[in-house]
């Protein structure tokens, strides 16, 4: 079965980092375009970042400078770490496979960024 | 950026209606439109992708149309777990955008 399971959200005060992590099965993520999406507390979906199968990466410019996505073959593992954690950055991150429209979702984690 | 806006962010039906949910973006986005379904603490689904093509597994009720910066997401005969919040996302150009969602509530 094709899944993607995102964990590492927590409570993390304004400044901090944090790296979320999505392990994935089923495929592997050396082939694969994967995105985050985050969605704040009651707000809709914000696209965050998108790596390419070939290494390309691309991020919002809400994010832009302080995330960074990441994969690791040998533990077919997506990672985003975050960096500068800011109030606004408070949200269930999901991992998603594909890089245009996403076809398979992870349940997400929570991230909460607060004194 | 690509701006996306739904209309209407809200609306009522009942069970057995055909319903329309508009998504219209600032600028063209060819055929990059993908329409997702959210439930309450869920992970969003796709439902279409391409503008009209039907995600495999996902009723046949469901259709979307559309190309350059105006798009539909049609449901036929609403069901009982059709009620949802759906999205529409673009994903013509960087960064890619979602719409703010349309909440569909039971009359």
């Amino acid at each position: 079965e094709v899944q993607v399971v995102e964990s590492g959200g927590g409570l993390v005060h304004p400044g901090g980092s944090l790296r979320l992590s999505c392990a994935a099965s089923g495929f592997t993520v050396s082939t694969n375009y994967l995105t985050w999406v985050r969605q704040a507390p009651g707000k809709g979906l914000e696209w965050v970042s998108v790596t390419h199968s070939g290494g390309t990466t691309y991020y919002a410019d809400s994010v832009k400078g302080r995330f960074t996505i990441s994969r690791d073959i040998s533990k077919n593992t997506l990672y985003l770490q975050m960096n500068s954690l800011r109030a606004e950055d408070t949200a269930v991150y999901y991992c998603a496979r594909g890089g245009g429209s996403m076809g398979v979702w992870g349940q997400g984690t929570t991230v909460t960024v607060s004194s | 950026d690509i701006q996306m806006t739904q209309s209407p962010s809200t609306l009522s039906a009942s069970v057995g209606d055909r319903v329309t949910i508009t998504c219209r973006a600032s600028q063209s986005v060819s055929s990059w439109l993908a329409w997702y379904q959210q439930k309450p603490g869920k992970a969003p689904k796709r439902l279409i992708y391409d503008a009209s093509s039907l995600e495999s597994g996902v009723p046949s009720r469901f259709s979307g149309s559309g190309s350059g910066t105006e798009f539909t997401l049609t449901i036929n005969s609403l069901q009982p777990d059709d009620f949802a919040t759906y999205y529409c996302q673009q994903y013509n150009s960087y960064s890619y955008t979602f719409g703010q969602g349309t909440k569909l509530e039971i009359k």
